[in-house]
């Protein structure tokens, strides 16, 4: 079974500084992928960012960076230069390759101070 | 408009009654999925499906009912509402991809509470 450990339940960041949100997860399968996903106050789902287990580099998209450490079984997001709309609830998530579905952990709530 | 929409966005309902969310995609993904968010729990597989008339159950499926006769429209039915299923409902739809991962496109969720 996927498992996925979100151990930050809450988090603060100061406006333009860079912020970490830790992610680990346990999988026997050697082919999946990892996904974070955005929630803002207003409750829909925002996608951010995909890394594939094959993928040989961090997937970066904008201001968002995922840190994917294999051996660790680590897939952290890294937003760069915080800015106040990125306060909100951050679910990491993994799926088996193909369209298996997400398996989503407990989330992290980032509040971005002025 | 394209995309994925939840109907009703607010229900209340009494316990022991019947309630059926809708969940209806414009895009002919092939899959479809429906989860609750819990506080606490983050979100929680409870039915999937991987085509019409293919559903399968998640980790969470126990009072739920799902049905896909047409490819777009996934509802989810509480046969008999429960306090503990005073919750967050999401649908989500991907297109089937062979090779990779495809990440799920979310409806506004449908935001449900049973007194």
């Amino acid at each position: 079974a996927q498992k996925i450990t979100q151990t930050q339940p809450g988090m603060f960041v100061q406006e333009k500084e860079a912020v970490t949100l830790d992610c680990t997860y346990d999988t026997s399968d050697q082919s999946y992928g990892l996904f974070w996903y955005k929630q803002p106050s207003s409750g829909e789902m925002i996608f951010l960012i995909y890394q594939g287990s094959y993928d040989e580099q961090n997937a970066t998209e904008g201001r968002y960076s995922l840190n994917f450490q294999k051996a660790r079984k680590s897939a952290n997001l890294v937003i760069s230069a915080s800015q106040l709309g990125d306060s909100a609830m951050y679910f990491c998530a993994m799926s088996r390759s193909g369209n298996t579905p997400l398996v989503f952990g407990k989330g992290t709530r980032l509040s971005v101070i002025a | 408009d394209a995309g994925i929409t939840q109907s009703p966005r607010y229900k209340i309902t009494e316990t022991g009654r019947q309630v059926t969310l809708m969940c209806h995609q414009t895009w002919s993904h092939s899959y479809m999925f429906w989860y609750r968010q819990d506080l606490g729990h983050g979100l929680r597989l409870i039915y999937y499906s991987a085509a019409a008339d293919i559903t399968d159950k998640g980790e969470v499926p126990d009072g739920y009912v799902v049905s896909r006769s047409k490819t777009e429209n996934f509802p989810l039915t509480l046969e008999s509402a429960t306090r503990s299923q005073t919750s967050v409902y999401f649908c989500a739809s991907t297109r089937a991809r062979q090779g990779r991962n495809t990440e799920a496109f979310f409806g506004q969720g449908t935001r449900l509470t049973v007194v």
